[in-house]
């Protein structure tokens, strides 16, 4: 149980381009949903909180113009990098969390988006 | 802020060797987690602790939270190559959803 999905799991794209992440929680329903990124060799960096059907909370130094985060669902949320410059390649990585009960604070992880921008 | 950091860095050994890592934080955190990730995917969730001074054993891994929550560790007894990878601590909120997230301990198991 608590399967994370995220799709694409590579992406490459032009600069000044976007491009849309999706990250699906298989089988349960997600009330929260964390977006991370990751540089090589490095622990995870928190970017984003989401919560179904509410505006996402950024982290401090994260640009929210930037990153487009929708969380249309118990089961979706989306991250979109707009006008995406070589800076932004990185590893995205989300997280859901809600499975319930006393351990609705534990968090799971999709298997990660590696974006490169050329 | 919160800091979590996880000592060492990087680990190199042997098959068959034991090892520690080491999770520390002048705060206090009201759950533990431990992560393993592999190049290229997602963290995998190894445990959760949630009370001080709990200790929890998942085969050859034994993980401890401290008396006083704020600190935590992991000792793998005998190592597989299967073993390799970045480990990761996680600490929870009382007030948030959020997890902090520990510097990461690169492990190398050498057959």
């Amino acid at each position: 149980g608590a399967v994370v999905s995220q799709h694409p799991s590579w992406v490459i794209c032009k600069s000044g381009t976007s491009v849309k992440i999706e990250c699906r929680s298989l089988d349960f329903q997600a009330t929260t949903m964390f977006w991370y990124r990751q540089f090589p060799k490095q622990s995870l960096m928190l970017m984003a909180t989401s919560n179904e059907g509410s505006k996402a909370t950024y982290e401090q130094g994260v640009e929210k113009d930037k990153f487009l985060i929708n969380h249309a669902s118990l089961t979706l949320s989306t991250l979109t990098v707009t006008s995406a410059h070589p800076e932004d390649s990185s590893f995205y990585i989300c997280s859901a969390s809600g499975v319930g009960g006393a351990r609705s604070y534990e968090q799971y992880f999709g298997p990660g988006t590696r974006l490169t921008v050329t | 802020t919160q800091l979590l950091k996880q000592s060492p860095q990087f680990l190199s050994i042997q098959e068959g060797e034991n090892l520690t890592v080491y999770c520390n934080s002048s705060s206090v955190f009201s759950s533990l987690q431990w992560y393993r990730q592999e190049p290229g995917e997602g963290p995998v969730l190894l445990v959760t602790v949630v009370t001080g001074g709990e200790v929890k054993k998942l085969k050859r891994l034994t993980f401890q939270f401290g008396d006083a929550r704020k600190d935590s560790s992991l000792h793998i007894t005998a190592a597989q190559p299967g073993d390799t990878g970045l480990y990761l601590c996680a600490g929870g909120s009382y007030n948030t959803d959020k997890l902090i997230f520990g510097t990461g301990t690169r492990l190398q198991v050498f057959p």
